[in-house]
């Protein structure tokens, strides 16, 4: 069965510093890959997402993530965090044409 | 061009009573998924809607219900609400379904049950 795990439930950065929120996931074919981002109190807003080619894939707001096949890993990366991108970030897989699965969430906090 | 739309926001019912929450997809989109989110089981599918028909079922007892009409707006309904029913719904809404295609969420309806 697929899974997602993304092992940090919080991390705490500083205003500036660079950022990796860990994804792992398990799915026995190469999967669709995305990651979104939810502020207190909204839905969710798509970041970035992969379905195949560069493994290095570019979204919203500054963020990255890469795709590493055989670390069947998803991380999400920021050279820079803003006190804005404080809030809950979500890995998620889906097989094509399916459902997604999303991980726990990791809740992020910025110190100014 | 408008998102996806969810009513009411904000709900409080008491248990054993029933209760249905609407969405209304982005134009155009004709698929419709269900998530409930809460803060001990995270995100879990519902299900799917596209054209009228449930394409896609999660793990849900069947107090759990939806349905969809022909202008792709979709509604779910609980019946006999439990106080582990309480938590935040959200719709999302995709042009044909389907992770290849790509899911736009609502802000979502908060319930709480008391």
């Amino acid at each position: 069965a697929q899974s997602v795990t993304q092992p940090d439930i919080h991390i705490t950065v500083s205003e500036g510093a660079s950022l990796e929120l860990r994804c792992n996931y398990s799915y026995g074919a190469t999967p669709y890959l995305f990651w979104y981002v939810q502020s207190p109190g909204q839905g969710l807003q798509l970041l970035l997402k992969y379905f195949s080619g560069d493994t290095l894939v570019q979204g919203i707001k500054g963020f990255e993530a890469e795709f590493k096949r055989s670390q069947s890993s998803f991380n999400l990366r920021k050279p820079s965090v803003h006190w804005s991108d404080a809030a809950e970030y979500f890995c998620a897989v889906g097989p094509a044409g399916d459902k997604l699965i999303f991980g726990t969430g990791t809740r992020l906090q910025v110190f100014p | 061009k408008a998102g996806v739309t969810q009513t009411p926001r904000y709900l409080i019912k008491t248990r054993g009573q029933q209760v249905t929450l609407s969405c209304s997809p982005i134009s155009g989109h004709r698929s419709v998924s269900w998530y409930q989110q809460t803060p001990g089981q995270g995100l879990q599918f519902l299900f799917e809607y596209f054209s009228e028909t449930q394409r896609n079922k999660g793990n849900f007892p069947g107090r759990f219900s939806g349905r969809q009409f022909s202008n792709s707006r979709s509604e779910m309904n609980v019946s006999t609400l439990e106080l582990g029913d309480s938590a935040l719904y959200l719709c999302a809404s995709s042009p044909r379904g389907g992770t290849n295609y790509g899911y736009t969420f609502g802000s979502g309806t908060r319930l709480t049950v008391v």
